[in-house]
């Protein structure tokens, strides 16, 4: 089965600093990865998508991921937080054998400060 | 474009009654998800409906339903309710974007169980 694993509840650094969402998984076949961010009672905003290609996939917000076939992960990165970033963020898997199941990880508290 | 709406955001109901959700999705988006977000579980996926068929399942109960309009709007029922299921529903609508579909989630539907 697919799963991705995000090894932090929580990360926190001081705006203008760079940021690094740690993400891990595990598929059989291909990789298709996703991040999504949620701020407080709403919904999930997806931010971006590793199909295949570049490693580097840059997504909404000033976001972007760094796809690591040898190390299976998938991290999401920015290179100067805002406090405005502070959110859960969470990291999924699009399940192998079927159309639009994503599996997801149990997410990763953003906190950023001045 | 209008995103995914759902209704009603905001739910309480008493153990032993049925609820329905309402989810309307992106104009032209077909697929609809269903999901489950407890702090527990975290997101699990409940079932996906594309042209008014049931195309994946999650593992719950067979009190959680769903159906699909022709117009893609899609509901999700909930029978004779228990505490566990108090929850965020969230629902997504995808279409598909070059190799595989990306998922536009709504705000949820907060439901609270007394």
């Amino acid at each position: 089965a697919q799963s991705v694993a995000q090894p932090e509840d929580q990360v926190n650094v001081a705006e203008g600093n760079p940021l690094t969402v740690k993400c891990t998984y595990s598929v059989s076949g291909n990789p298709y990865l996703f991040w999504y961010v949620q701020y407080p009672n709403r919904g999930l905003q997806f931010l971006l998508k590793y199909i295949t290609g570049d490693n580097l996939v840059k997504g909404s917000y000033g976001f972007e991921a760094e796809f690591n076939k040898s190390q299976t992960s998938f991290h999401l990165k920015k290179p100067s937080a805002l406090v405005s970033d502070s959110a859960l963020y969470f990291c999924a898997v699009r399940d192998g054998g079927t159309a639009s199941k994503l599996t997801f990880g149990t997410g990763t508290r953003l906190q950023v400060t001045l | 474009k209008a995103g995914v709406t759902q209704t009603p955001r905001y739910l309480i109901k008493t153990r032993g009654q049925q609820v329905t959700l309402s989810c309307s999705p992106i104009s032209g988006h077909r697929s609809v998800s269903w999901y489950q977000q407890t702090p527990g579980q975290g997101l699990q996926f409940l079932f996906e409906y594309f042209s008014e068929t049931q195309r994946n399942k999650g593992n719950f109960p067979g009190r959680f339903s769903g159906r699909q309009f022709s117009n893609s709007r899609s509901e999700m029922n909930v029978s004779t309710l228990e505490l566990g299921d108090s929850a965020l529903y969230l629902c997504a609508s995808s279409l598909r974007e070059g190799r595989i579909e990306t998922q536009y989630f709504g705000p949820g539907t907060r439901l609270l169980v007394l």
